[in-house]
């Protein structure tokens, strides 16, 4: 299957501190990527589609100020977590669908687990 | 209501069990239905997805989709301790949103 590529992987930042995730589709092109974000024991909860070469679309609760989205290539998508704190800490997870594959799909990078000290 | 329900378990096999994961949807109008697995501290991965009612077959896995109940089943057959995940089962209403359900954790013991 396709490869997306987040990174980093873990990621340790002090309180107020910003912290930028990349996610990048590897083998194949992306004009969409999702932003989720996952709590233990809990699914996936889809924070913001990303639009290449447009404004991301945010999902009702998320705050754009505060997590901030640029979808500058067709290969890479970027998630900052600005200001962060501790209720930040959480696993967050990138996925991107193939343009030019099956609509239905889409591919998970690996996660990046934050942790606001 | 949630969009998709799914029972969180955990669910604990014997190797080789055959084994039944579930879930329900609230709105007919979904028309993609996927099972992603998820191990430990990684990101999920797709296993089966389908867009019609009846059922999809890959290797010991089986996805079944009955339309008209609003669920969906994931089999797997001679189940393996490589096997142990979360399974998330995934729906799709239109090209841009999937609907995860909340995991079922799996344990096949060996």
């Amino acid at each position: 299957g396709a490869v997306v590529s987040q990174h980093p992987s873990r990621v340790i930042c002090k309180s107020g501190t910003s912290v930028k995730i990349e996610c990048r589709s590897l083998d194949f092109q992306a004009t969409t990527m999702f932003w989720y974000r996952q709590f233990p024991k809990q699914s996936l909860m889809l924070m913001a589609t990303s639009n290449e070469g447009s404004k991301a679309t945010y999902e009702q609760g998320v705050e754009k100020d505060k997590f901030l989205i640029n979808h500058a290539s067709l290969t890479l998508s970027t998630l900052t977590v600005t200001s962060a704190h501790p209720e930040d800490s959480s696993f967050y997870i990138c996925s991107a669908r193939d343009s030019g594959g099956s609509q239905t799909e889409a591919f998970f990078g690996q996660g990046t687990r934050l942790t606001v000290v | 209501q949630k969009e998709v329900e799914q029972d969180p378990g955990p669910l604990s096999v014997p190797e080789g069990a055959i084994v039944s994961l579930n879930c329900t949807y609230s709105n007919s109008a979904f028309q993609y239905f996927m099972w992603y697995r998820q191990y430990s501290r990684k990101g999920p991965e797709l296993l089966m997805y389908t867009y019609s009612s009846g059922n999809k077959e890959d290797g010991r896995f089986t996805a079944q989709v009955d339309k008209s109940s609003k669920y969906i089943s994931l089999f797997i057959r001679d189940s393996q301790p490589s096997d142990s995940a979360t399974y998330l089962c995934a729906i799709q209403k239109n090209f841009n949103k999937f609907y995860f359900g909340s995991g079922t954790k799996l344990n096949v013991k060996p």
